[in-house]
């Protein structure tokens, strides 16, 4: 089983929807949990952490549930801009756990 | 603003020859780097990490000998690809850990540099 499984997509939506993505992680002992933000040839940016209290910022919802070892992240009233890949992220136990990558889920929204 | 510069940020070589990867960390110091390679379509792999003044250690699968990594300052990491070949060829990442300011200790990542080897 890989680390950090994603779908890939593509997911194609109008602007204005509402889009989830979905991730599993396989180590049980994974501390801390993320959403990168990736565009094509860029980079990886921290879009943000996921608690599993979950935590909202703007249209974005992220959500953590360390029993099923799943994360989701949920972007309403898609934007134009939202067009990139959601990367799911995992970081490892300890203070020097590194950042485990899923493959990433490709978003692009049409006008 | 940027934290983290990569250099250069694209690169075209021939099959054989080395190329050097810069990363530096602009305004803080990063104990720990961290250099990535993502093939298209494909997720970020870590290649390697690095602590200030020690030796790097390599995932598996990945040849110390061929990706040399070079942490000799608090602010700069080097990642030399030996030899190249066309099978390099892949958009090569590098990150920085350490403490800066009240945002504690996180990882930042560099702009990353295509390289293509022909």
């Amino acid at each position: 089983r890989k680390e950090v499984e994603q779908d890939p997509g593509p997911f194609n939506v109008p602007e204005g929807a509402t889009v989830a993505f979905n991730c599993t992680y396989s180590n049980s002992a994974s501390q801390s949990f993320f959403w990168y933000r990736q565009d094509c040839r860029k980079e990886p940016k921290l879009l943000m952490s996921v608690y599993s209290s979950g935590n909202e910022d703007g249209r974005f919802t992220a959500q953590l549930n360390r029993a099923s070892q799943y994360i989701s992240l949920l972007i309403r009233d898609s934007k134009l801009s939202d067009s990139a890949t959601y990367l799911c992220v995992v970081k490892g136990g300890g203070s020097q756990g590194n950042l485990i990558f899923g493959k990433g889920t490709k978003l692009s929204v049409k006008p | 603003g940027a934290v983290v510069s990569q250099h250069p940020s694209w690169v075209i070589c021939k099959s054989g020859t080395s190329v050097k990867i810069e990363c530096r960390s602009l305004d803080f110091q990063a104990t720990t780097m961290f250099w990535y390679r993502q093939f298209p379509k494909q997720s970020l792999m870590l290649m390697a990490t690095s602590n200030e003044g020690s030796k790097a250690t390599y995932e598996q699968g990945v040849e110390k000998d061929k990706f040399l990594i070079n942490h000799a300052s608090l602010t700069l990491s080097t990642l030399t690809v030996t030899s190249a070949h066309p099978e390099d060829s892949s958009f090569y990442i590098c990150s920085a850990r350490g403490w800066r300011g009240p945002s504690g200790r996180e990882q930042y990542f560099g702009p990353g540099t295509r390289l293509t080897v022909t």
